[in-house]
């Protein structure tokens, strides 16, 4: 257990559905990620959020989008995704988004799209 | 290309030897290292990190080696054991703008045998 939930931890959708990954950490940290690994590739950051506020989108397609309500809660909403989607997105937490930058993963969303 | 990679994608020990996995990295004004683990069906796992001040850190069963002057990183695990077995990840902290974004290499299998 490190403190960081994600659910569900798997999901199956079409490409015309929305759903959403949720995630929940509970180490008091302010920074918090969204991560995309996909097999054999390294850990594709994808958006980062400080104190509820995104300081990072890495050129991440419109189909993903992130939220952010709290500190110890973030989403992602997917929309008319694509087959190439399919990966294991990871959200992450640490106490800054910089400096030193240990950060706290949870297990994943396993995503398949068809 | 990838800023961090590593060396040999897998990499199989027996039971009780030390292992050692390296990782190269191709900028010189990353300051800051950390070694993941990460656990068939589990998210990264923080291991060990270090400076770039510092060329050693040891915790437990594993040591940090840090050599700026040819940019390379390794990871050794004393007397490794069933439980080591993992895909093991160096990750690197750049400078991006006014943000630092932890940049990942793809990883090495490590395989325990026994």
């Amino acid at each position: 257990e490190t403190g960081v939930t994600q659910t569900p931890r798997h999901l199956v959708m079409g490409m015309t559905n929305k759903k959403s990954l949720k995630c929940e950490q509970h180490l008091g940290h302010n920074a918090m990620y969204w991560y995309k690994q996909s097999a054999k590739k390294p850990l594709e950051l994808m958006f980062v959020y400080n104190f509820k506020e995104q300081t990072e989108n890495n050129s991440v397609p419109s189909r993903f989008s992130p939220e952010c309500p709290n500190s110890s809660h973030l989403f992602l909403h997917l929309h008319t995704l694509q087959p190439e989607d399919s990966a294991l997105y990871l959200c992450a937490s640490s106490q800054g988004g910089g400096g030193k930058n240990i950060q706290y993963f949870g297990a994943g969303t396993r995503l398949s799209v068809l | 290309g990838e800023s961090v990679g590593l060396h040999l994608p897998t990499l199989s020990v027996q039971e009780g030897d030390n292992s050692i996995i390296n990782c190269a990295y191709s900028n010189s004004a990353s300051d800051y290292f950390i070694w993941y683990k990460q656990e068939s069906g589990k998210g990264p796992q923080f291991i060990i990190d270090i400076r770039s001040n510092m060329d050693k850190r040891q915790g437990q069963r594993v040591t940090v080696l840090l050599n700026k002057t040819v940019k390379h990183l390794s990871l050794q695990i004393a007397a490794t054991q069933p439980g080591d077995s993992a895909v093991y990840f160096c990750a690197e902290l750049i400078s991006s703008g006014s943000a630092r974004q932890l940049t990942f290499g793809s990883g090495t299998q490590l395989t325990v045998l026994p």
